[in-house]
């Protein structure tokens, strides 16, 4: 069975310091995808990341990196100098297979910035 | 493009009561899923529709039953409703065939049951 865990349920930093937000999942699958997606309080999930499981590399897009470790089985999330419009909840998914199959979601990481 | 929509935005219904949610898939995708977002949990599969027929099932009973139409659209029914199933339920759209693997979610229903 699939599970992702998100053990910090919330952070709170001052603007422009940096954050990291923890992902651990579980899987039996051998190909599996990693996902971030980003929850403002509109509600709708807007999709940061995809990662497959061949693809240990990490990846950096503007202020957001992500480092990803299938030896630890975690998909961490960091946001450097961190802004008031980055505060949202954050969940990280799991999908085994096709990758756009069933999400497996953790639960959330509420991220305040203070300004 | 068009995002994925959702119908209605808010809703409340009284338990016993059966409820219809709506989706719109986005532009050019032929998958849909719908997802049960408690408050402060996050969201739990439901059911996923490609082709009109059901493609795989989350740990839900048999009330929540779904549609899917010829043009994508889909439709998430609740029969006999209960308080906890108060939530936000989410609609993700998808194209099976291409390798994209990205779900696009709508803003979702908040359903509340009293």
């Amino acid at each position: 069975a699939q599970k992702v865990t998100q053990a910090q349920t919330e952070i709170s930093v001052v603007e422009k310091e940096d954050v990291t937000l923890d992902c651990v999942y579980e899987t039996r699958d051998t190909t599996y995808y990693l996902f971030w997606y980003k929850q403002p309080p509109s509600g709708e999930l807007v999709f940061l990341i995809r990662r497959n499981s061949f693809d240990e590399q990490n990846e950096i897009s503007g202020r957001y990196s992500w480092n990803f470790q299938k030896s630890t089985s975690s998909f961490n999330f960091t946001i450097t100098a961190s802004q008031v419009v980055d505060s949202a909840v954050y969940f990280c998914a799991l999908s085994e297979a096709r990758g756009n199959e069933k999400l497996t979601f953790g639960t959330g990481t509420r991220l305040t910035i203070i300004p | 493009e068009t995002g994925v929509t959702q119908s209605p935005t808010h809703l409340i219904k009284t338990r016993g009561q059966q409820v219809t949610l709506r989706c719109s898939s986005q532009s050019g995708h032929n998958t849909v899923s719908w997802y049960q977002q408690a408050l402060g949990q996050g969201p739990q599969f439901i059911f996923q529709y490609y082709r009109e027929e059901e493609n795989g099932r989350g740990n839900f009973p048999p009330r929540f039953s779904g549609l899917q139409f010829p043009n994508y659209s889909s439709e998430l029914n609740v029969n006999a409703l209960e308080l906890d199933d108060s939530a936000l339920y989410l609609c993700a759209s998808s194209h099976w065939d291409v390798p994209s693997y990205e779900q696009y979610f709508g803003p979702g229903t908040r359903l509340t049951v009293t």
